[in-house]
């Protein structure tokens, strides 16, 4: 049972336009979620994060929406740069609980074009 | 932001050997250190979260006896492969908990992919 899904396997953006990256979760204990960045044969490098209490978060080019009604995240990348391009993960967390261990989407490979 | 350095990043052995892979935390101590694993084209996978001086906590459907866990120090965890077999070919990964991180809190390694011929 796949609590966390990206549905979107690529997503090719031009650059200087907007990435939009989404990930919905089913697990409504969820209440602290992150987007990590990920290169070929490389770890997960951290984003950005957001807790359940807010449904925005901002960092530069980097922003983050939360709708928990619809338990729902998206990334938003603007504008867009081909450094950007890499495998997108959403992960979510029961951060609040006794482990923070996370669940992972399967991940969005972004390629910007210059 | 913290440093997590995990070796060796690539290995190839026989079927039939065991595989040990380090995590280690350079720059903080980590009671807690999670080791995750990632077939092509999947999400990373949890395995186990080790605790340091006490028995790892496995997922459910990893075995615990062929996933050997060690978390004898504050600022290392290892994680043995026994018996692998070409099943087991996978990019594994290890991410440590830094508590006193001001932001994100967790720090992975640069993963291990494991080819098992």
């Amino acid at each position: 049972d796949q609590q966390v899904k990206q549905n979107s396997p690529s997503l090719s953006v031009q650059e200087g336009r907007i990435s939009i990256l989404n990930c919905d979760y089913t697990n409504s204990m969820f209440d602290y979620f992150l987007w990590y960045k990920k290169y070929p044969a490389e770890g997960p490098t951290f984003l950005i994060s957001i807790s359940s209490i807010k449904d925005k978060n901002e960092d530069g080019r980097f922003t983050v929406f939360l709708n928990k009604s619809a338990k729902h995240l998206s990334l938003h990348i603007v504008p867009s740069q081909p450094g950007d391009s890499a495998v997108y993960f959403c992960a979510a967390s029961d951060y609040g609980g006794a482990t923070n261990k996370l669940i992972f989407g399967t991940g969005t490979l972004l390629a910007v074009q210059p | 932001g913290a440093v997590v350095s995990q070796h060796p990043s690539w290995v190839i052995c026989k079927s039939g050997t065991s595989v040990k892979i380090e995590c280690r935390s350079l720059d903080f101590q980590a009671t807690t250190m999670f080791w995750y694993r990632q077939f092509p084209k999947q999400s990373l996978m949890l395995m186990a979260t080790s605790n340091e001086g006490s028995k790892a906590t496995y997922e459910q459907g990893v075995e615990k006896d062929k996933f050997l866990i060690n978390h004898a120090s504050l600022t290392l965890s290892t994680l043995t492969v026994t018996s692998a077999h070409p099943e087991d070919s996978s990019f594994y990964i290890c991410s440590a908990r830094d508590l006193a991180a001001t932001n994100e809190k967790l720090f992975f390694g640069s993963g291990t992919q494991l080819s098992v011929l």
